[in-house]
């Protein structure tokens, strides 16, 4: 199956520090990608969506200039969490859809788990 | 975009067949009904894809009624392994695809001995 893959797994930084997660597909092309964040016990929240070579589309109560996004190819996007703060501690999440022979399913990262210092 | 209905949880002992069942009341027409499965620290996983009436694959089953305004996945004889959380998302299959994925609550089932 199609698999796409995060980096880093994890990471801990320091509170005002910036971090880059990167999402990529492997084996297709993904003209969209969504970004997810999931605190513990919780389920995953839709941060926005991001169309290769377009802005990020943002869901409503997420700052778009401190979760700044990139889509720059049909294999990778990016999230860079700006100037983190310990509330941003959180698992991120990532998935793709494939461009062609679209079946609806989506296919996601193993996640990226965040801690800010 | 068809809001997602599940039990918060459910226990079932290994060996036994368990039954999720999403309420999706105003489905579309052109929406396809998908379940995913999520590990703790892990992105979920695609388990099965439905339209209507019964889809089978070599993990689960999933059952629509003929009105679509929910369905049931069917997990056979389930062992510890299967202790995960189980998401029911509603969307359109084509024209690109979801247009926007949001995950619902989802139901934890917690597998016994």
């Amino acid at each position: 199956g199609a698999v796409v893959s995060q980096h880093p797994s994890w990471v801990i930084c320091k509170s005002g520090t910036s971090v880059k997660i990167e999402c990529r597909s492997l084996d297709f092309q993904a003209t969209t990608m969504f970004w997810y964040r999931q605190f513990p016990k919780q389920s995953l929240m839709l941060m926005a969506t991001s169309n290769e070579g377009s802005k990020a589309t943002y869901e409503q109560g997420v700052e778009k200039d401190k979760f700044l996004i990139n889509h720059a190819s049909l294999t990778l996007s990016t999230l860079t969490v700006t100037s983190a703060h310990p509330e941003d501690s959180s698992f991120y999440i990532c998935s793709a859809r494939p461009g062609l022979l679209n079946t609806g399913e989506l296919f996601f990262g193993e996640g990226s788990r965040l801690t800010v210092l | 975009l068809a809001k997602t209905t599940q039990p918060i949880s459910m226990d079932s002992y290994e060996g036994q067949e368990v039954n999720i069942t999403c309420s999706h009341n105003n489905i579309a027409t052109n929406d396809y009904i998908t379940w995913y499965q999520q590990f703790p620290s892990q992105g979920p996983r695609f388990i099965i894809q439905g339209y209507k009436t019964k889809v089978t694959n070599e993990v689960a089953s999933l059952f629509i009624p003929a009105d679509r305004k929910s369905s049931t996945l069917s997990l056979p004889r389930v062992s510890l392994s299967d202790t995960a959380v189980y998401y029911c998302l509603v969307g359109d299959r084509y024209s690109g695809g979801y247009q926007k994925v949001t995950f619902g609550t989802g139901t934890k089932l917690q597998v016994i001995p």
